[in-house]
């Protein structure tokens, strides 16, 4: 049975600090995905990975795939409080997702 | 072009009364998911529509949930009778090529 597991669940960060969120998953899969949600919204599709050693970003947001090591991280550069929501990475098709990293930046 | 919308957005029903979720999914796209959060625990699949078959129901979670999408369009999701632990919000997402899926913003049920 495939298993995600994000880490940190819960992130507290300062403005124009970088952290990195981790999306580990125990099975291979050719796709990762990251995710957006702000409360009570809709999951907002932020990256697509199909490959190993797939990086994509926009804007402060990099999001990058191994899939040797079943390991995706989400880096986040100079963080701004708009940032701020639930991310999750989801893994295969159809989606098996990670428990999401709330995060929340602060001045 | 209109997304993926859900409705209702909340519904708060007794335990042993019936609910019905719907989801209109974009346009033209094929496939349509039903995922469902229970309250702190992970996003769970429940099935998969490719047009109008059921193309994967491993999800759902026993007989008193019935998912439908009559003529490949909107897709309904009963849940009958409702239990407490039936609580959570229900996500629809859909897609066209089965890569990348579009959600809705959830119906949140709850269940008293």
């Amino acid at each position: 049975e495939l298993k995600v597991e994000q880490n940190p669940l819960f992130l507290s960060m300062q403005e124009g600090k970088n952290y990195t969120i981790y999306c580990n998953y125990s099975t291979t899969s050719d796709r990762l995905y990251w995710y957006r949600q702000d409360p009570g919204k809709s999951l907002e599709s932020l990256f697509v990975l199909l490959s190993n050693g797939a990086v994509k970003q926009e804007g402060r947001l990099m999001a990058s795939l191994d899939t040797k090591a079943r390991l995706s991280t989400l880096h986040i550069t100079a963080a701004v409080h708009d940032l701020s929501a639930t991310y999750f990475c989801a893994v295969d098709n159809p989606l098996v997702f990670g428990k999401g990293t709330r995060l929340s930046v602060i001045a | 072009e209109a997304g993926v919308t859900q409705f209702p957005s909340h519904s708060v029903i007794e335990k042993g009364q019936t609910v019905t979720l719907r989801c209109d999914p974009i346009s033209g796209h094929d496939n349509l998911y039903w995922y469902r959060r229970v309250m702190g625990k992970e996003i769970k699949f429940l099935l998969h529509f490719v047009k109008e078959s059921k193309q994967d129901e491993s999800g759902m979670p026993n007989n008193r949930f019935l998912a439908e999408r009559t003529g490949g369009t909107y897709s309904t999701l009963k849940v009958q009778p409702a239990e407490l632990e039936d609580s959570g919000v229900y996500f629809c997402a859909s897609s066209q090529a089965g890569i990348e899926a579009f959600f809705g913003q959830g119906t949140r049920l709850t269940v008293v």
